[in-house]
């Protein structure tokens, strides 16, 4: 069975500072990982995804995470947030066989400040 | 951009009654999901379909829960006998075909709220 972690339930940083969202996962078999935002009052939005090659991957509004195996890691990063990116933010594995569901981590409140 | 979308946004009812919660998939998509959310907690996965099947459902997906997809369309998941916490944000998903299945789009969700 997999599990995911979050650990920082909520997360305040000031606008442009830079933020890291942690994830760790744990698993018996190869996963895929994922980063979803839900801004308030809406459905959830795929941010990026790790399936394989290069264990760092970036989406268009500049956050990128980086896969690392031994550390069983999925951090995601942004050099410097703004208003906008204030958000819940969800990381899922899902298998790489079978049903391709997925299992959530509990979700980390970025709440950026002026 | 295709979307996936649900209906109703938000669904009260009381304790016992039968609710049905209609999604519409991405129009090429095969595999189809619900999941939920419990105010507070983290997203769920309920039961996966798939080939006018179940492929894999959660223990959360008891003798009250079922699922259809009654024409080309629609996905719909139904509680028989809603409780108390059935309470909850519920989401549907879609993925494509067996070459990209790994990526769910998700629906805005459907508020269920029990009294």
């Amino acid at each position: 069975a997999q599990s995911v972690t979050q650990l920082d339930s909520q997360v305040p940083v000031f606008e442009e500072a830079p933020v890291e969202l942690r994830c760790n996962y744990s698993s018996s078999v190869s996963v895929y990982l994922f980063w979803y935002v839900q801004y308030p009052n809406q459905g959830l939005q795929l941010l990026l995804k790790y399936l394989s090659g290069s264990t760092l991957v970036e989406s268009i509004n500049g956050f990128e995470a980086e896969f690392n195996k031994s550390q069983t890691s999925f951090h995601l990063r942004k050099p410097s947030v703004h208003i906008s990116d204030t958000a819940e933010y969800f990381c899922a594995v899902s298998t790489t066989s079978g049903t391709y569901k997925y299992i959530f981590g509990t979700g980390t409140r970025l709440k950026v400040l002026a | 951009e295709p979307e996936v979308t649900q209906t109703p946004s938000h669904q009260v009812t009381q304790m016992g009654q039968e609710v049905i919660l209609r999604c519409v998939p991405i129009s090429n998509h095969l595999y189809f999901y619900w999941y939920r959310q419990i105010l507070g907690q983290k997203v769920e996965f309920l039961v996966s379909f798939y080939n006018n099947e179940i492929s894999e459902k959660s223990e959360i997906f008891d003798d009250q829960f079922s699922v259809e997809r009654p024409d080309g369309s629609n996905f719909t998941l139904k509680i028989r006998s809603t409780k108390l916490e059935d309470s909850a944000m519920y989401f549907c998903a879609s993925s494509q075909d067996r070459s990209r299945p790994v990526e769910q789009y998700f629906g805005p969700g459907t508020r269920l709220t029990v009294t």
